[in-house]
């Protein structure tokens, strides 16, 4: 069974405070890693998908690290907005046997952004 | 382009039913990916289909299957409902398997 483990649950920071949060996955044995938006009342939006040790991506204020060696990826969101509140997930996925991948994706709960006005 | 269109959105079904939900991918995606998400639990993997074949299957019963048609379209359906499958059904499609899926509004299913 993978555990993939987002900390911190929930988190209420002020507008324009800029935040963190933290995914953990096994780093045995990686394919990719993805970032996900879920606004309430909305689909998952992606934001990410990384692949590469070192990668770091960017959209807009929000940005994303991955140690695939450490097995965690950061995702930073800079003055932090209202509309920035939803639920961030991440999602790993491993290879298969032949080493790609069927992009069987496995999430962690979630991390809870509320920022305040 | 139209998105990712999953039907019907609401269900109420009783203990012991069947139900099959439906979705209908971006025109030109042939992964399809279901999703289970319940309070709980979270996002949890039910299955993934590609080119009409079924390629990964998470840990639920046997009582969860599902399908995919030539055009991509995909259904899933679950048999003898338990109380325990209120949840909201999630579908997401992708053109192929590892890039970002794309997910429809859901299916919330609700057994009396």
């Amino acid at each position: 069974i993978l555990n993939v483990e987002q900390s911190p649950q929930s988190l209420h920071v002020q507008e324009g405070d800029s935040t963190n949060f933290t995914c953990s996955f096994p780093s045995s044995n990686f394919y990719a890693l993805h970032w996900y938006r879920w606004e309430t009342a909305k689909s998952p939006e992606a934001l990410f998908v990384m692949t590469l040790n070192g990668d770091e991506k960017k959209k807009g204020r929000i940005s994303a690290t991955l140690n695939t060696k450490e097995g965690y990826s950061y995702l930073y969101i800079k003055g932090s907005q209202p509309e920035d509140s939803a639920t961030y997930l991440c999602a790993f996925i491993p290879p298969n046997a032949g080493g790609t991948s069927y992009g069987k994706l496995t999430f962690g709960q979630g991390t809870i952004l509320t920022v305040h006005p | 382009k139209a998105g990712v269109t999953q039907t019907p959105r609401y269900l109420i079904k009783t203990r012991g039913q069947q139900v099959t939900l439906s979705c209908s991918p971006i025109s030109g995606h042939r992964s399809v990916s279901w999703y289970q998400q319940t309070p709980g639990q979270g996002l949890q993997f039910l299955f993934e289909y590609f080119s009409e074949t079924q390629r990964n299957k998470g840990n639920f019963p046997g009582r969860f299957s599902g399908r995919q048609f030539s055009n991509s379209r995909s259904e899933m359906n679950v048999s003898t409902l338990e109380l325990g499958d209120s949840a909201l059904y999630l579908c997401a499609s992708s053109f192929i398997p590892n890039q970002p899926q794309h997910f429809g509004d859901g299916t919330r299913l609700s057994i009396l």
